[in-house]
């Protein structure tokens, strides 16, 4: 199966700072990459996604970046607040098929005050 | 307004026991999806099911896991003959069509004793 490569797995920041979440992909054909955020004892919620026709998507304080060449793409959270502390999923899907998410394993992001 | 509801929201079993999972769809939504998560893992996609159809069960075990999509009511999630690597947690998604986002529920988190 297909895998998307998620790091780092634990992520401490403090309140203010930049948190940054890599992912690496290895099929081609993937051309949706969402990314969801989730609280404990909570379902996934979809926070940005983008399409490799562009390299970079921003809504507020998050930010995607994507590397078509180097197949890399990762989430910026600018000016991290403790309420952003929540386990942070990237994830793909490819084409005909891209009702099927393919998940990296999830970074769990700890904002301190 | 609701969301995508899940129930039961914790569910223990015996090993050997059934277990079966609900979920209701977004109002408006017709396509389904069912995703594990493993401890520390990303979600898995299973099956995505329209009304009446299984449209992809590629991420099913083949023994002992069937999903429906009834006409009426909420589409289920059987597992017989449970077994301790069983648990985890089970989640729902539901979207308006394949190709759009998908929105989950809070889960059920299924115990196997």
């Amino acid at each position: 199966q297909q895998q998307v490569k998620q790091s780092p797995q634990s992520l401490i920041v403090q309140k203010g700072g930049i948190s940054i979440i890599n992912c690496a992909y290895e099929n081609t054909a993937f051309d949706y990459f969402p990314w969801y955020q989730q609280f404990p004892g909570k379902g996934p919620a979809l926070l940005i996604a983008i399409r490799p026709d562009v390299s970079e998507k921003k809504e507020g304080r998050f930010t995607i970046s994507f590397n078509k060449s180097a197949k890399q793409f990762s989430l910026h959270i600018m000016d991290s607040q403790p309420g952003d502390s929540a386990t942070y999923f990237c994830a793909a899907s490819a084409g005909a098929g891209s009702y099927q998410l393919t998940f990296g394993k999830g970074t769990k992001l700890s904002v301190i005050p | 307004n609701a969301g995508v509801m899940q129930n039961p929201r914790h569910l223990v079993r015996r090993r050997g026991q059934e277990a079966r999972l609900r979920c209701s769809p977004m109002k408006g939504h017709s396509h389904v999806y069912w995703y594990r998560q493993l401890p520390e893992e990303g979600l898995k996609f299973m099956v995505y099911l329209q009304k009446e159809n299984i449209i992809d069960e590629s991420g099913m075990p083949k023994e002992r896991f069937s999903a429906e999509f009834p006409k009426e009511g909420p589409s289920i999630l059987r597992i017989q003959q449970v077994v301790r690597g069983d648990s985890a947690a089970y989640f729902c998604a539901s979207s308006r069509a394949p190709v759009e986002t998908q929105y989950f529920g809070p889960g059920t988190r299924l115990l196997v004793l």
